[in-house]
C-alpha cells in the first residue's frame, strides 16, 4: 500500500525558511521512474507545482519559485525534503507531495499540510 | 513554462447529464497530459493519464480525448460523487503546469 506523509511547521513567519518532509512508504525512492513532487494550493485557489526528484537525483522547479526551493531525498529514511526560503504571507497553502511516475503523473497524494505565513 | 487553460472553470449540472471539461496548452504536448478530481478539503485523485487512459478503479464514465494542444475530459453520466473540482496537468515538459480547474456544481 502506498502512502504519503507530508510534515513541518504549521505556521511560519515571514522571511523565515519552511522546511517540509514528505515520508513515503510501500515503495522506495530508489525504483526506477518514479519520484517525489511537491503541489501546493492557496485557499481556493488551483494546484501549483513546486518542485519534484526521481530517484536518479534528477530534480526539476517551478519557474517562478526556482531561487527560493531545495529539493533533496534520503533514500534509506524514504524521506524528501522541500526547504523554501524567504516566506511570505501569499506562500499560506496546503503543501502536498506525491508519487511521480513514468509518464509524470502523480498517481498517490500525500493528505496534505496547510502552512500558514504570518507574523 | 507550458500554459495550460481550463474552460470553463465552472458549470452547472444535474445528475445524469453528460459533462465535458476542455483544457488547452499554449504548445504542443502530443498526449503528455494528466487529469485530477478534487473534492473539497481533499487531495486530488489521479483520473486518467496520457490523455486517454483511465487510472486503474476510476469509473468508466470517465474519458479523456485529445492531442497537441487541444483536449477534454468527458464524465458520460454524471453522478452525485463527481460533483468536484477537476484539474488537467501537462507532463511533456518541466516545469510541470496545472490548469486553473473546472468546479462541477449541482444544478
Amino acid at each position: 500500500q502506498v502512502t504519503l506523509k507530508e510534515s513541518g511547521p504549521v505556521l511560519v513567519k515571514p522571511t523565515e525558511t519552511l522546511t517540509l518532509t514528505c515520508t513515503v512508504s510501500g515503495f522506495s525512492l530508489s525504483n526506477t521512474r518514479m519520484g517525489v513532487s511537491w503541489i501546493r494550493q492557496p485557499p481556493g485557489k488551483a494546484l501549483e507545482w513546486l518542485a519534484h526528484i526521481f530517484s536518479n537525483d534528477e530534480k526539476s522547479f517551478s519557474t517562478s519559485l526556482k531561487s527560493r526551493l531545495t529539493i533533496s531525498k534520503d533514500t534509506s529514511k524514504s524521506q524528501v525534503v522541500l526547504t523554501m526560503t524567504n516566506m511570505d504571507p501569499v506562500d499560506t497553502a496546503t503543501y502536498y507531495c506525491a508519487r511521480i511516475i513514468g509518464v509524470a503523473a502523480a498517481d498517490y497524494w500525500g493528505h496534505g499540510t496547510l502552512v500558514t505565513v504570518s507574523s | 513554462d507550458i500554459q495550460m487553460t481550463q474552460s470553463p472553470s465552472s458549470l452547472s449540472a444535474s445528475v445524469g447529464d453528460r459533462v465535458t471539461i476542455t483544457c488547452r496548452a499554449s504548445q504542443s504536448i502530443r498526449n503528455y497530459l494528466n487529469w485530477y478530481q478534487q473534492k473539497p478539503g481533499k487531495a486530488p485523485k489521479f483520473l486518467i493519464y496520457a490523455a486517454s487512459s483511465l487510472q486503474s478503479g476510476v469509473p468508466s464514465r470517465f474519458s479523456g480525448s485529445g492531442s497537441g494542444t487541444d483536449f477534454t475530459l468527458t464524465i458520460s453520466s454524471l453522478q452525485p460523487e463527481d460533483f468536484a473540482t477537476y484539474y488537467c496537468q501537462q507532463s511533456y515538459s518541466t516545469p510541470l503546469t496545472f490548469g486553473g480547474g473546472t468546479k462541477v456544481e449541482i444544478k
